[in-house]
């Protein structure tokens, strides 16, 4: 059973479409995140969200809309893909919001040509 | 915002060599993390510190909370060819609305056989 699933694991789409990228937790935390890693590797959060409520939006372009149908499920949608969008984009979730310790999933590398 | 200041950010050592790594803050967290990044995966929990001063192992794994609380360190003991990898320290400020832990910039390990 895996804690934080997402999918796809690898996206490769052209500038301008619109994508989704799916995340699920089993762990039955109360927060979940999505974190973007660049090409230099340095993991920057986007959104962080606390039993389905918004916490944190870390000056992330308003294409990317964060839903959180229920606490299991943080999707992040992105319109209007463009190539500097193209990076490693993780899902994770905590216990509890504050810092607590993150479980991530396994990434999709998105590619935007 | 919080900055956390990682280093080095890469280091190439030979199997056997004893590795340390450091992480700075401008500010206070009260809980410290070390996660462990291998290529393709995300990030996975290595070391959880809550405590200043707190001193944790983790097999060949060391790391301490600083007495400050604006610093922590990880100490790897004789290096194999499997630590290689990505090392995030993060802070975080648990039982706060922080909303999130604050990365560092990762510390890339190479290990030569």
């Amino acid at each position: 059973d895996t804690a934080v699933s997402q999918t796809p694991k690898y996206l490769v789409t052209q500038m301008g479409n619109d994508k989704s990228i799916k995340c699920e937790q089993n762990l039955g935390h109360d927060t979940m995140y999505w974190y973007k890693q660049d090409s230099k590797k340095f993991l920057k959060i986007m959104f962080s969200y606390n039993n389905k409520e918004l916490i944190i939006n870390e000056t992330v372009p308003n294409r990317f809309s964060p839903k959180s149908p229920d606490k299991a499920h943080l999707n992040l949608h992105i319109n209007s893909l463009e190539l500097g969008d193209s990076a490693v984009y993780f899902c994770a979730s905590s216990l509890r919001d504050g810092g607590g310790v993150a479980f991530f999933g396994q990434g999709t590398r998105l590619t935007v040509v | 915002g919080q900055q956390l200041n990682q280093s080095p950010q890469s280091m190439f050592i030979q199997e056997g060599e004893d590795v340390s790594m450091n992480c700075t803050s401008s500010s206070i967290f009260n809980t410290w993390l070390w996660y462990k990044q291998d290529p393709g995966e995300g990030p996975v929990l290595l070391i959880a510190l809550y405590k200043a001063g707190e001193l944790t192992s983790n097999g060949r794994l060391t790391a301490q909370f600083g007495i400050t609380r604006k610093d922590s360190f990880l100490n790897i003991s004789a290096s194999i060819p499997s630590d290689v990898g990505i090392y995030f320290c993060a802070g975080g400020l648990i039982n706060t609305n922080a909303g999130k832990s604050t990365f560092g910039d990762g510390t890339t390990l190479t290990v030569k056989p």
